[in-house]
């Protein structure tokens, strides 16, 4: 398996919900992120997590609640998100931080908050 | 805030035609240069990762060049397919964070 699965594809929310994505991988990557994407934008780290270790948190809204119970497995809690967090959210995998191969992205969470 | 920026934004070619984009980067605290494909409701996949000054990346039509002193990447597209069609991204890595360039959207027209 050579793949980084994200679910849901899609999801519309309300700014009082609270929902989570997911991101699962079994390569046995010991290094995984989050990104954001709006449109027109490059992707934006917002956290890294390294050997079940969240390693950086770039000042991202509390609203954000990263997640990641086991090696292969990263979750993203969100509550009271803001219309203006509506974006493509990218969850990426590589073997360790720092390596010398690209890493492995998942195709995305398109998020919608009404 | 690092500065990572790609030229041109978008390009339209014919089939056939050879192609080139920038990818610009902080000259400081370098350590690897990432390539990535990106194809719409794909995933970003990646092409290269650079990491020494002069380096030359190949694979089949598309190669990439680093200059690490200078801060900039160069990547072709020889002989351009249809199938080429993508978002072109580069990534700058220092210390354990990837930062993405803007990226090159490309259109090749059969």
């Amino acid at each position: 398996d050579t793949e980084v699965t994200q679910t849901p594809k899609h999801l519309v929310m309300g700014m009082t919900n609270k929902k989570s994505l997911k991101c699962e991988q079994h390569m046995g990557h010991r290094a995984m992120y989050w990104y954001k994407q709006k449109a027109k934008k490059p992707p934006e780290l917002m956290f890294v997590y390294s050997y079940e270790k969240l390693s950086i948190n770039e000042s991202v809204p509390s609203r954000f609640s990263p997640e990641c119970p086991n090696s292969s497995l990263l979750n993203l809690h969100l509550h009271a998100l803001q219309p203006e967090d509506s974006a493509l959210y990218l969850c990426a995998s590589s073997q360790v931080l720092r390596q010398l191969y690209g890493y492995t992205f998942g195709s995305g969470t398109r998020l919608t908050v009404v | 805030i690092l500065n990572v920026e790609q030229s041109p934004q978008s390009l339209h070619v014919q089939e056939g035609d050879s192609t080139n984009f920038t990818c610009s980067f902080p000259s400081s605290n370098f350590y690897a240069l990432h390539w990535y494909r990106w194809e719409t409701a794909k995933s970003p996949e990646a092409l290269f990762v650079m990491t020494l000054n002069g380096d030359e990346k190949k694979k089949g039509r598309i190669s990439a060049t680093l200059n690490t002193k200078e801060g900039y990447s160069y990547l072709y597209i020889k002989g351009s397919q249809p199938e080429d069609s993508a978002t072109y991204l580069c990534a700058f890595l220092t210390g354990n964070m990837l930062t993405f360039g803007g990226g090159t959207r490309l259109m090749v027209k059969p």
